[in-house]
């Protein structure tokens, strides 16, 4: 069946711009996460979704940073007031079982803030 | 929260190697998964393993929750085995150590 998918895979936009990120999700996964991979590191954490609601979002860095998944399938992370500081890969990835089971990745969403 | 380190963070091997790779927790886990990065930046998943151990081909881990460490072996490996390992648990919130960069030449 098909995977995770996110669009766009690159995003480029100026300082100061507003900017959504969209993930859908493998088909029937009730859960949901978003992470954030800067270069040479291992991806970070950043809100987990079971169904529609944000079940943890301890690691959503500042209030610029927002994410929804209304339906319980799509998610859309949406970021404020872009910063360069804020150009990194987006992964998003996707859970059958609730908490935090074995998870399957998207091919991320490259953003680049100028 | 959950401190996640591997090791080595770099290692390059001849084409027919063997190699292991480890991963240090610092506390009880739910659940762990190692992942390969590809060169394009896709995670792959190769073992959920919160526990045991478990074999896929040429690829096996173990992973001993109650000593806090898991192991990801790679034998006979080949040049698409390079790429970024990761490591990642989850205790409370899903954690990924900095990975081990393989390199493998022919």
């Amino acid at each position: 069946g098909a995977g995770v998918s996110q669009t766009p895979s690159n995003k480029v936009t100026e300082k100061g711009k507003y900017v959504e990120l969209r993930c859908d999700p493998i088909s029937g996964h009730t859960a949901l996460y978003w992470y954030r991979q800067s270069l040479g590191q291992g991806p970070e954490f950043l809100i987990y979704f079971q169904g529609t609601g944000a079940a943890d979002d301890s690691g959503l860095p500042n209030d610029r940073f927002f994410a929804v998944r209304p339906e319980g399938s799509v998610s859309t992370l949406k970021i404020q007031r872009t910063e360069r500081g804020d150009s990194a890969v987006y992964l998003c990835a996707s859970s059958l079982a609730g908490g935090l089971g074995e998870q399957y990745f998207g091919p991320g969403t490259r953003l680049t803030v100028t | 929260g959950i401190q996640v380190e591997q090791s080595p963070p770099d290692l390059i091997l001849q084409e027919g190697a063997n190699s292991t790779l480890r991963c240090n927790f610092s506390d009880s886990v739910n659940n762990l998964q190692w992942f390969h990065q590809n060169p394009w930046g896709q995670l792959i998943n190769l073992f959920y393993i919160p526990s045991g151990t478990k074999q896929n081909g040429r690829l096996s881990a173990t992973t001993v929750a109650t000593e806090r460490y898991s192991l990801l072996y790679i034998s006979s490996s080949q040049t698409t085995d390079s790429g970024v390992y990761f490591c990642a648990v989850s205790g409370n919130d899903m954690r990924f150590g900095a990975g081990t960069r393989l390199t493998v030449k022919p």
